[in-house]
């Protein structure tokens, strides 16, 4: 089962503008990352952040999150062609377990 | 170099033939998990094992095996593959689990069954 979805499906935008992306998930927390993929490629972890934290950084890229609504946000700026690929969160719950259960993507395309 | 090792990087077989994909860490991590991916639905945990002879299943278990016999390595198994299997497969670690550190992943697998 699903437990992140991200939105947009899918931006595109200009080199140098920022890009936000948005992930909700239906249930309580234990933490949410955020992963990057290549086309094709395996997933690089981007940032954890706990459910105790409200934001976090890590070079050009800014993420929130808000358990009152159960929802995040990834924020890069100052875009690159480079940072094209999909992004996707993914959410371990609370029981106790170590499930991380993915979303189905955000596709970010940088254009020249 | 730290890595996840997935074998083979494509694999094409027919409906019914056994294979195994092979997934080796060298990082000393204790959690491993396998994750298909498939268009529009994401990736999909098949199997996760916590440690050596330590196993469980994901989302999606049917139709695949695996095995923990050694800490770094964790085989995935279809004994009879189907072309529903037909998907990108990734082996993922992580030191102790997903409840404090990030996944590491593996390449990707494309499987082919016809």
């Amino acid at each position: 089962s699903q437990q992140g979805e991200e939105d947009p499906q899918a931006l595109s935008i200009q080199e140098g503008e920022n890009a936000t992306m948005n992930c909700s998930y239906k249930t309580s927390i234990n933490n949410l990352q955020w992963y990057r993929q290549n086309s094709g490629r395996g997933l690089v972890h981007l940032i954890l952040i706990r459910s105790n934290e409200r934001e976090k950084h890590s070079g050009r890229l800014r993420v929130t999150l808000d358990t009152s609504k159960k929802s995040s946000s990834l924020l890069i700026t100052a875009s690159r062609a480079a940072d094209t690929a999909s992004y996707f969160c993914a959410t371990v719950g609370t029981g106790g377990g170590n499930k991380l259960t993915f979303g189905t993507g955000t596709q970010l395309k940088v254009e020249l | 170099e730290a890595q996840v090792t997935q074998n083979p990087r494509y694999l094409i077989t027919v409906t019914g033939k056994k294979l195994t994909v092979t997934c080796s860490q060298n990082m000393n991590h204790e959690y491993m998990s396998w994750y298909r991916q498939d268009p529009g639905l994401g990736l999909r945990q098949i199997y996760y094992s916590m440690n050596v002879e330590v196993t469980d299943k994901g989302d999606v278990p049917e139709g695949y095996k695996v095995s923990r016999k050694e800490k770094r390595n964790f085989p995935l198994i279809l004994e009879s593959p189907s072309p529903n299997q037909t998907s990108l497969y990734f082996c993922a670690s992580s030191p102790r689990g997903t409840r404090d550190s990030p996944l590491h992943f593996g390449n990707g697998t494309r499987l082919t069954v016809t």
